[in-house]
């Protein structure tokens, strides 16, 4: 299957802050990636979808300029979240669609909003 | 969109047990079906799948079964082992891929 690189693992920030989380397909160029994010103990809800080479796709009530995705080149997407709060603490994760429509994940961005 | 719901949500059984976790999906439209065990704190790993032109896949102690008629799949363990505890995630893909709420599956030694 894909192998999917996400970094950082684990960020702790301010309010107030940016932080980016980098997403690499390492053996896959994924014209497509996929962020999702996951309060404890539920579900994967879909954020967003990025495409290469153009504007991401958002999921019904999640704010563009609040996530900013770039998918620059085939390997790589990047989510940022502004402006970070506290609500903002959660579980970020990439994934990609691989040649046969398997989707691999990342390992995945805690993020902690002081 | 498509609308994917999971049960249980909790699952406790003996080693050795069978454990059965079912979904219903809403989009007929729908055409793959993974299933995902998530750790915690890890991601979520593919552990089986099954495509719309088949009714059943096995893959040594795990197997689905898709109903395409009712719009339900269900993942069967059998001979549980301490190691299958975690969450697990079902799915359906149309457009893009839509979880379950997930199920905490505990096997106790």
């Amino acid at each position: 299957g894909a192998v999917v690189s996400q970094h950082p693992s684990r960020v702790i920030c301010k309010s107030g802050t940016s932080v980016k989380i980098e997403c690499r397909s390492l053996d896959f160029q994924a014209t497509t990636m996929f962020w999702y994010r996951q309060f404890p103990k539920q579900s994967l809800m879909l954020m967003a979808t990025s495409n290469e080479g153009s504007k991401a796709t958002y999921e019904q009530g999640v704010e563009k300029d609040k996530f900013l995705i770039n998918h620059a080149s085939l390997t790589l997407s990047t989510l940022t979240v502004t402006s970070a709060h506290p609500e903002d603490s959660s579980f970020y994760i990439c994934s990609v669609h691989s040649h046969n429509e398997k989707l691999f994940f990342g390992s995945g961005t805690q993020l902690s909003v002081l | 969109g498509e609308n994917v719901e999971q049960h249980p949500s909790t699952l406790s059984v003996q080693e050795g047990d069978s454990a059965v976790i079912k979904c219903t999906y809403s989009d007929s439209a729908s055409n793959y079906f993974p299933w995902y065990k998530q750790e915690l704190g890890k991601r979520p790993q593919l552990i089986i799948d099954i495509r719309s032109n088949v009714g059943e896949k096995k893959d040594q102690r795990i197997a689905v079964t898709l109903n395409k008629t009712a719009k339900h799949f269900s993942l069967h363990i059998t001979e549980t082992q301490p190691e299958d505890s975690a969450v697990y995630f079902c799915a359906a893909r149309a457009n893009d891929m839509r979880f379950g709420a997930g199920t905490r599956l505990t096997v106790k030694p």
